[in-house]
């Protein structure tokens, strides 16, 4: 049964970065697309950007293009979500999702990391 | 891209059917299939149970339902459960300059 396993929450100040780790495990990493999805508190759903670490392959949110890097690593089955020049207001719950292997949804949800920003 | 509408809150008593709106734009709802829906419940992650408009993936309850007519995808769920009781978003390829946006959620109360 594949799984998805985010790295521990995080507190950062106004200004720097964080980089967010997610493992697939039990299942063909390269066999889905890397979704990462995030939530601020009380609020909806906002996606951010993907990867394809078969073809290397990246999209991101055009309002979060010039902050949010997004890479793979085949040999961990692991995905990162950089962020930087964090602002109060990129405080959120940031999830990652495994899309597609014939299901045209994010259907594999990391535990989701918990990020403050915070002077 | 704007989020996609959905109401703020629907409400059911135990056995009825409830249906949710999801209204997007030709942009996105109206263009594609790749709709699909979320259940999400307070401090977990959210749970996939339709794609492609109407499927279902295994292991979710026959009791969601899923459909789109033009710009507008519905969530149909059927004899309500206390457990139905969750937020839920709508979800829509928006072409490959947006990508994905998601709707702004409803909340479902089981009363």
């Amino acid at each position: 049964q594949v799984q998805v396993v985010q790295s521990g929450a995080e507190v950062r100040k106004p200004g720097s970065s964080v980089k967010v780790s997610c493992k697939t495990s039990g299942g063909t990493f390269t066999n889905y697309a890397i979704n990462w999805v995030r939530q601020a508190p009380g609020q909806g759903l906002e996606w951010m950007g993907d990867i394809t670490p078969m073809f290397g392959l990246r999209h991101y949110a055009q309002h979060l293009q010039d902050r949010v890097t997004i890479t793979a690593d085949k040999s961990t089955n692991t995905a990162y979500m950089e962020l930087s020049s964090l602002r109060p207001e990129d405080t959120a719950v940031y999830y990652c999702a495994n899309y597609g292997n014939g299901i045209d949804g994010f259907h594999i949800w990391g535990q989701g990391t918990m990020v403050t920003v915070s002077s | 891209q704007s989020a996609l509408a959905q109401p703020a809150s629907v409400s059911g008593s135990p056995g009825q059917s409830i249906t949710i709106s999801c209204s997007g734009t030709s942009s996105d709802v109206g263009s594609y299939t790749l709709v699909s829906w979320y259940q999400q419940h307070p401090g977990k992650a959210p749970k996939l149970l339709i794609y492609d408009v109407n499927k279902r993936p295994s292991g979710v309850s026959a009791r969601f339902s899923g459909s789109k007519s033009g710009n507008t995808a519905s969530l149909t769920i059927s004899g309500l459960q206390a457990e139905d009781e969750a937020d839920y978003y709508c979800c829509s390829y928006a072409g490959s300059t947006t990508n994905y946006v998601f709707g702004v959620g409803s909340k479902v109360t089981v009363l």
